[in-house]
């Protein structure tokens, strides 16, 4: 069954340096998602992404945040300049066309990033 | 602000009981409802799903009941095996397409 992977499982940063998330969605996907679970709290959404745009994003999601998708299957999610509460796991998902009810959303096994 | 809340943070069943797991939420937008079971060092696994139009939703040993007027959903499993455990989240979702997760409930069945 096709799954959506992500790269590195475990990234261990300096505080204040730059880190990209990557994750390859399911092929035939058309919608994509990042969120993040900070430890002992909820899985909480950042972004989604189609047609090469945000669709929408949330209040975490600020000018620090940016995300790609450089060449048609990867797609990244980028801190500029990480601190100390990015520390997380952080999660990518896609669903395939449709209506967003019957199409549900396919999550990767994570990335915990760790930043010192 | 919990939009979507699970106030049972463990719950423990005997092999091949039923096991029910509960689910709130106050937006009445809402278009449909999810539920995700997450092994720990996996990512959420989807489970089941349910439109804000149905009342009940059927796939194998579990059966997702949707409540509209009490804005309440529960998660059945039966009969539940010591492979379900895992932690449950509820999640629900709009048109925007983005998931609201509640906090998730730790279910353990014991053999």
């Amino acid at each position: 069954e096709p799954e959506v992977t992500q790269t590195p499982s475990h990234q261990v940063t300096q505080m204040g340096q730059e880190v990209i998330l990557r994750c390859v969605p399911i092929s035939n996907h058309l919608y994509f998602y990042w969120y993040r679970q900070i430890l002992g709290q909820k899985v909480e959404f950042l972004v989604s992404f189609y047609n090469n745009e945000i669709s929408e994003k949330s209040e975490i999601f600020d000018d620090q945040f940016s995300v790609e998708r450089p060449d048609g299957s990867n797609f990244t999610l980028k801190i500029r300049s990480t601190k100390l509460e990015d520390s997380a796991m952080y999660f990518c998902a896609s669903s395939p066309p449709g209506p967003r009810g019957n199409q549900p959303q396919h999550f990767g096994d994570g990335t915990r990033l760790s930043i010192l | 602000d919990q939009q979507v809340k699970q106030n049972s943070p463990s719950l423990s069943v005997q092999e091949g009981r039923i096991s029910i797991l509960n689910c709130d939420y106050t937006n009445s937008m809402f278009d449909y409802f999810l539920w995700y079971k997450k092994y720990p060092a996996e990512g959420p696994t989807f489970l089941i799903s349910i439109s804000s139009i149905k009342d009940k939703n059927e796939d194998g040993r579990f059966t997702v009941f949707l409540n509209k007027s009490a804005k309440h959903l529960s998660l059945h499993i039966v009969p539940s095996q010591p492979g379900d455990s895992a932690v449950y989240f509820c999640a629900a979702g709009g048109s925007q397409g983005n998931l609201i997760f509640g906090k998730g409930t730790k279910l353990s069945v014991k053999p």
